[in-house]
């Protein structure tokens, strides 16, 4: 099984800030890594894969970087819709697992 | 438009079954690994099982113990998850989900298991 570690759990910012929520596996998985948003009452989107590819439709103030075993989602310019919960999922082996996810909450 | 909306969800007892469908469409669904992932309200995703897209493989977390069956009908471009001997513990919303990365993505159906 691969671990994973995502932080923080939650992360007070503005409007405006630029944010980085971080996901660390405990072995590498090369970039199969996937990030996702989540709203209240919603299923979680598919924002990022391969670690560093944007969705189709996703605003470009997403981004994600990383390989291996170290991965972060970065959040360029926080606008009031991206207020969620992120979670990190490595798709590289059986069972999937996914980060505990990080609540992103108005400061 | 590419969706899967998931069925079947319900009240049901300790030790009861129930089976739940997942109906794809806008998208080659026999092209997609499909996978179920459930959420405990108020906590975080947890992965339950996969099915490759021609059914030949099928994989579960562990913690499941034999109690779930995923299965597939590519001719009715459909998911399902056949849960067995359920427990309280099972109590969540459960999503369809499509893709390697997880793409597409069901409203969820809410599970509660309960006396």
């Amino acid at each position: 099984v691969i671990w994973m570690t995502q932080s923080p759990s939650l992360l007070s910012a503005s409007t405006g800030d630029r944010v980085t929520i971080s996901c660390r596996m405990s072995q590498g998985i090369s970039s199969y890594l996937a990030w996702y948003q989540q709203k209240p009452g919603k299923a979680p989107e598919l924002l990022i894969y391969a670690a560093s590819t944007l969705q189709s439709g996703v605003p470009s103030r997403f981004s994600g970087s990383g390989s291996g075993t170290d991965f972060t989602l970065t959040i360029s310019c926080l606008q009031s819709e991206d207020f969620a919960t992120y979670y990190c999922q490595q798709y590289y082996s059986f069972p999937r697992t996914f980060g505990q996810g990080t609540k992103v909450e108005i400061k | 438009e590419v969706q899967v909306v998931e069925s079947g969800g319900g009240l049901v007892q300790p030790g009861g079954s129930l089976r739940l469908s997942c109906a794809a469409s806008g998208f080659i669904f026999s092209s997609y690994w499909m996978t179920w992932v459930r959420q405990v309200p108020g906590k975080g995703l947890e992965w339950v099982a996969s099915i490759k897209q021609d059914g030949s493989q099928k994989y579960y977390v562990d913690s499941l113990k034999g109690r779930f069956t995923v299965s597939r009908d590519n001719t009715k471009n459909s998911l399902y998850l056949q849960m067995n001997s359920l427990r309280a513990e099972d109590t969540a919303v459960y999503y369809c989900a499509g893709g390697g990365a997880f793409d597409i993505w069901g409203q969820g159906t809410m599970v509660t298991v309960s006396s």
